[in-house]
């Protein structure tokens, strides 16, 4: 069974940082690409950052480029997210979401439960 | 950017009943030399993470009831609930994964009447 586990959200101060992480199990996790999707209380389905499944290319919203940095180590099955200079609008529920390939071009067919980060003064 | 749009922002049902939700593509997400639409649905019940029910336009996930459908192709795309139940009650995105930034369009939340 695919599974996939956030931790990591926290409520900081605005210019703060935070590092998420998520586990993944189930399944080959060096095979596929791994993104982070975010939503703002009653709002929609914001995409924040993902990279292949080497670790080999990354690509982030405009919103969050220069500040928020992904990783994975495909050895511990880990994806991360790397977030400095946090603002308020960073509030959101973040998930960790599983690609179907190993690249941008593929749909998510598994996605965790969310990790709340609130930036807040 | 690819800007995706979709229509209506709600909409109510009855029970049994058939639910469209569009999806517009500000350009097309047709990949000629496979000719793949790379469009996804996503259905999110209320405290829950998004589940995938359709890709490549067309193609119904594992485990998805055949009630829900998905059409389209190039830049207009149509979500499809033949018989609504009242389990559907959900906000439904599409989302284009052709290009980054990968997009979402705004949700389409589906409620009985």
């Amino acid at each position: 069974e695919v599974q996939l586990l956030e931790s990591g959200g926290d409520s900081v101060q605005p210019g703060g940082s935070l590092r998420l992480s998520c586990a993944g199990s189930g399944f080959t996790f060096s095979s596929y690409a791994m993104s982070w999707v975010r939503q703002a209380p009653g709002k929609g389905l914001e995409w924040v950052s993902l990279i292949r499944s080497s670790g080999g290319s990354t690509y982030y919203a405009d919103s969050v480029k220069g500040r928020f940095t992904i990783s994975r180590d495909n050895s511990k099955n880990t994806l991360f997210l790397q977030m400095n200079s946090l603002r308020v609008e960073d509030t959101a529920v973040y998930y960790c979401a599983k690609a179907t390939g190993s690249d941008y071009d593929a749909s998510f067919d598994y996605w965790g439960q969310g990790t709340l980060v609130t930036v807040s003064s | 950017d690819i800007v995706m749009t979709q229509s209506p922002d709600s909409l109510a049902v009855s029970l049994g009943e058939r639910a469209t939700i569009n999806c517009k593509s500000s350009q097309s997400v047709l990949h000629s030399p496979n000719n793949k639409n790379y469009l996804a649905w996503y259905q999110q019940k209320p405290r829950q993470p998004p589940t995938v029910l359709i890709y490549w336009a067309s193609t119904r996930e594992s485990g998805v009831p055949d009630r829900f459908s998905g059409s389209g192709s190039g830049t207009d795309f149509t979500l499809t609930i033949s018989s609504l139940q009242a389990e559907d009650v959900a906000v439904y995105y599409c989302q284009q994964y052709y290009s980054t930034p990968l997009t979402f369009g705004g949700g389409t939340k589906v409620e009985i009447k």
